[in-house]
């Protein structure tokens, strides 16, 4: 089976820097992929990580460490429109991988 | 990329009675799915939706109460049939490209 943990909500203020955290359980990996969702809209893809290390997109950074199932999505210079709900998701073995298993969503609320 | 539409973007249902939702992605795509998110909750997938055989249901899900159509490579549909209260939530579609995209949702209501 699989199992994705997150924080339920986090809060920030506008220019800070914010790190999101998602440990995962699987049987099988097969990379991991972080989503933004707003409210009332799709998810959006945001990064993909399925070697270790840091990977770096502008304001949004992901991070994996497949030894501890850990990943991170880090945010810098938070803007109010990053006020978002952000999804961790795992593509499932039982599916050959075509699938994807969802964290419960992290809800960020950026404040001025 | 893909670029998925979903009609209708939201609806309001009597208890009983059954929607079909569309789904129409841009290009060709060799897997379309559909999930489910209820209010305030994240993404449950509810099937894969399979061109040309039937589509492969995730465990607490049947065809009979959600039965799929997936006539060519750009298209699908997902009906909720027999609709009670507890089917009110947003249903997605996503298709595999490059990624994983997803449509716009449909926000269904039951009364």
């Amino acid at each position: 089976g699989q199992n994705i943990d997150q924080p339920t909500e986090m809060t920030a203020t506008e220019g800070a820097i914010v790190q999101i955290n998602c440990t995962y359980q699987t049987s099988g990996f097969n990379g991991l992929f972080w989503y933004q969702q707003h409210a009332g809209e799709a998810p959006t893809f945001l990064s993909y990580n399925v070697l270790d290390g840091l990977e770096e997109k502008g304001r949004f950074s992901s991070f994996l460490s497949r030894s501890k199932g850990y990943s991170y999505l880090l945010l810098k210079e938070l803007q109010m429109k990053d006020s978002a709900s952000y999804l961790c998701a795992v593509p499932s073995m039982n599916s050959g991988y075509s699938t994807l298993t969802f964290g419960k969503g992290t809800m960020l609320l950026v404040s001025p | 990329s893909a670029v998925i539409s979903q009609k209708p973007s939201r609806d309001i249902c009597q208890r009983g009675t059954s929607l079909t939702i569309q789904c129409q992605v841009d290009s060709q795509v060799t897997m379309m799915f559909w999930y489910r998110q209820q209010p305030g909750q994240s993404l449950t997938l509810i099937a894969t939706a399979n061109q040309g055989s039937e589509a492969t249901y995730e465990s607490g899900f049947v065809i009979d109460k959600f039965p799929i159509s997936r006539p060519n490579l750009t298209f699908s549909t997902l009906t909720v049939s027999n609709m009670s209260p507890e089917d009110s939530s947003i249903y997605l579609c996503s298709a595999s490209a490059d990624t994983q995209y997803f449509g716009p949702g449909t926000r269904l209501t039951v009364l």
